[in-house]
């Protein structure tokens, strides 16, 4: 049974339009991140998050933004789809603290912009 | 930019022991070692972890080498359901925010 969550599986929408991709997680997690994946390549980290009102950018740039207003959810927001968009975005949990920092992964959501 | 070393591809027969070999020449301290798989673009899937020590778990062992320049991802009894792409991920622990995911070892379990 997951433990994280996100909606949609799969999500088909025209160039323009706003999106927003819903990550949430029971399992009481301070950190969350944000990766994207195009098929048959690397994951790249866009955005992450400490906690409740903290958001960092990660490594690689991204046209997307997020908000950390509940610690169960993070979600990704495209002001403007594209389909340069059109990818796979993957979000993860861990725990903070002296123990390693094991990440959990939701299933992702297979974005297509047309 | 990852800071580790895997082949690209192996290959395995089913019931054989799989080694998925992982170069992190860099690693240092109190930096950790992870090993995570990815099965056809599903979530990443965590395996196994260590600092020092061989680690056993119910998935998989891994084995670092004394001067911790290297380790191996052992499955002992690799099945068609471990075909997936294997990311060795160091250094991380306490000090890192994130994981950086490579380019990985795609492992190919054939009957």
């Amino acid at each position: 049974e997951a433990d994280i969550y996100q909606t949609p599986r799969y999500l088909v929408i025209g160039t323009g339009k706003k999106i927003t991709l819903e990550c949430s997680q029971t399992m009481g997690h301070d950190k969350m991140y944000w990766y994207q994946q195009d098929p048959g390549m690397e994951l790249h980290l866009i955005h992450y998050s400490y906690g409740v009102n903290s958001t960092e950018k990660g490594d690689l740039s991204s046209e997307s933004t997020v908000s950390r207003i509940r610690t169960e959810h993070f979600p990704l927001t495209l002001e403007s789809a594209r389909p340069s968009h059109t990818s796979q975005y993957l979000c993860a949990s861990s725990e903070v603290g002296d123990r390693a920092y094991g990440y959990t992964f939701g299933s992702g959501t297979r974005l297509t912009v047309v | 930019d990852a800071k580790t070393t895997q082949p690209p591809s192996m290959d395995c027969a089913e019931g054989r022991a799989a080694n998925l070999p992982c170069n992190h020449s860099t690693i240092s301290g109190n930096e950790y070692v992870y090993w995570y798989r990815q099965i056809h673009s599903q979530g990443p899937q965590y395996i196994i972890h260590g600092l020092k020590n061989n680690e056993t778990n119910e998935m998989a062992s891994l084995i670092i080498t004394e001067d911790r320049k290297s380790s191996t991802l052992i499955l002992p009894h690799a099945t068609l359901r471990d075909t997936a792409v294997y990311y060795c991920i160091g250094p991380a622990g306490p000090g890192y925010s994130t994981l950086t995911f490579g380019k990985g070892t795609m492992l190919l379990v054939s009957p």
